[in-house]
């Protein structure tokens, strides 16, 4: 199994928003909506932010929006903010009963 | 809700690791729980989960065979033992609730150094 493809780096001004894409294919991304989205700082762990591809777990900022098209999931960050500076990883079920997960995706805010 | 999980290890190549992760806030065998790791630099990749209820076990097909999930008599930790190990099972290793969603909760993670 090959990792999901994520840009490797993405950036915006304050109160800018920003995408992230995660293409897979059918047997994950593309097969199922069961893509979620974690957010992680440098040595923390990760956090999850976005569920079955658009749900949103308590308490966490709906400024984090989460679509599918596809073999292509996105995740979208509106009103950037300092704070979510941050690693972003995106993880898919795959249909052997196992998760799958993308490569990450650096998000700066300038 | 918190994820707790044993100290760093450090082993010999060709040696076994024994991790555990214990719940805090919630009754551990409500869920199932997932092993997840994260090498230097690498991808996250997922090792395996097991339904703590009933013990039913699911392992990645890339650790099948070499990764064992299991749970004590309790039911209030779970352990991963990895064996065999190599300097590329360097990595910090997460265990993380998997309730209405995947991986909903983490642990700390744990350092395995293999040298």
């Amino acid at each position: 199994q090959s990792a999901l493809t994520q840009p490797a780096s993405v950036s915006g001004s304050p109160g800018q928003s920003v995408t992230i894409s995660c293409t897979g294919t059918s047997s994950d991304v593309g097969g199922y909506n069961y893509v979620s989205w974690y957010q992680q700082y440098p040595g923390k762990a990760p956090k999850l932010i976005i569920y079955d591809v658009t749900k949103w777990p308590s308490g966490v900022s709906t400024r984090f929006s989460g679509s599918k098209s596809g073999n292509t999931a996105s995740l979208r960050i509106s009103g950037l903010q300092d704070e979510d500076e941050a690693d972003y990883y995106c993880c898919s079920y795959v249909d052997t009963n196992t998760l799958l997960f993308g490569g990450g995706t650096k998000v700066t805010v300038l | 809700v918190h994820l707790l999980q044993s100290g760093a290890e450090v082993k010999r190549p060709g040696a076994s690791v024994k991790l555990s992760c214990q719940a805090s806030g919630y009754t551990l065998s409500s869920h199932s729980l997932s092993w997840v790791r994260q090498a230097p630099g690498q991808v996250f990749e997922w090792l395996g989960g097991i339904s703590v209820y009933n013990g039913k076990t699911t392992y990645g097909p890339k650790f099948q065979g070499r990764v064992t999930v299991t749970t004590d008599t309790p039911r209030t930790t779970v352990y991963l033992e990895v064996s065999n190990l190599t300097p590329d099972d360097t990595a910090v290793y997460y265990c993380g609730r998997d309730s209405d969603a995947p991986l909903d909760v983490w642990g700390p993670g744990t350092l395995v150094t293999v040298s």
